[in-house]
């Protein structure tokens, strides 16, 4: 099966960007989605396709995709962006993988 | 609006079998994908498998091929995974996903329930 692979942990500093990356081979071929995660909450879509944001999710995130890596990249990065983050894709076979995840903590 | 609404946490000794429901409301059940995922204390999500109802299309991760079975009750909006020969490192919180037929990302998530295995 397709494996995801992300850096465990990211910090940035209040109002700055940070890039949060994912890569496997499965994102040549398909659109990553990402979720983000606060403790004791379920996952929440941040964005989704080429460069698509849900009904309410700010828009200081944005994603992009190159080759077999996907970025999500927080822009002006607020403390409520404390969490980890998630990405997802699926394979040629229509099965679905997480990435890894990666914390990401705003100093 | 979309609520996944599951139900509640079951503690379980090992070897027996896990049936979470996920009830769904808004928007037109059979045209969704529920998938379902799971993470274990402190560790990361793992996507299980999935279902259309409309396509009665099954799919199931590798991993728990065999032990899952995901199903669908179109006349209660209801999505099922059941998860047998359960063991101690089954204990996990479970979420049901909804997907929209056609897309590739899960835009509602249920609640969550946790399942514990001890004996």
């Amino acid at each position: 099966s397709s494996e995801l692979t992300q850096d465990p942990a990211v910090s940035v500093a209040l109002g700055q960007t940070v890039r949060v990356t994912c890569q496997g081979d499965s994102l040549r071929s398909f659109y990553a989605s990402w979720y983000q995660q606060k403790p004791g909450q379920a996952p929440v879509l941040v964005m989704y396709g080429e460069n698509n944001r849900p009904s309410g999710i700010p828009d200081r995130f944005s994603g992009s995709s190159s080759g077999n890596t996907a970025s999500l990249t927080i822009t002006g990065t607020q403390a409520e962006d404390e969490a980890d983050y998630y990405c997802n894709s699926r394979d040629s076979s229509g099965l679905y993988v997480f990435g890894t995840g990666t914390k990401v903590t705003v100093l | 609006q979309v609520q996944l609404v599951q139900s509640g946490a079951e503690v379980k000794k090992p070897g027996s079998s896990v049936k979470v429901s996920c009830k769904a409301s808004g928007g037109t059940f059979s045209t969704y994908a529920f998938s379902w995922v799971r993470q274990a204390p402190g560790q990361g999500l793992e996507w299980m498998g999935g279902i259309i109802p409309l396509l009665a299309t099954l799919s199931y991760s590798q991993k728990f091929q065999g032990r899952v079975t995901i199903t669908t009750d179109e006349s209660t909006s209801t999505s099922y995974m059941e998860l047998s020969s359960l063991r101690s490192e089954d204990t996990a919180v479970y979420y049901c996903a909804r997907r929209g037929d056609g897309s590739l990302h899960f835009d509602h998530w249920g609640q969550g329930t946790l399942v514990t295995v001890s004996s």
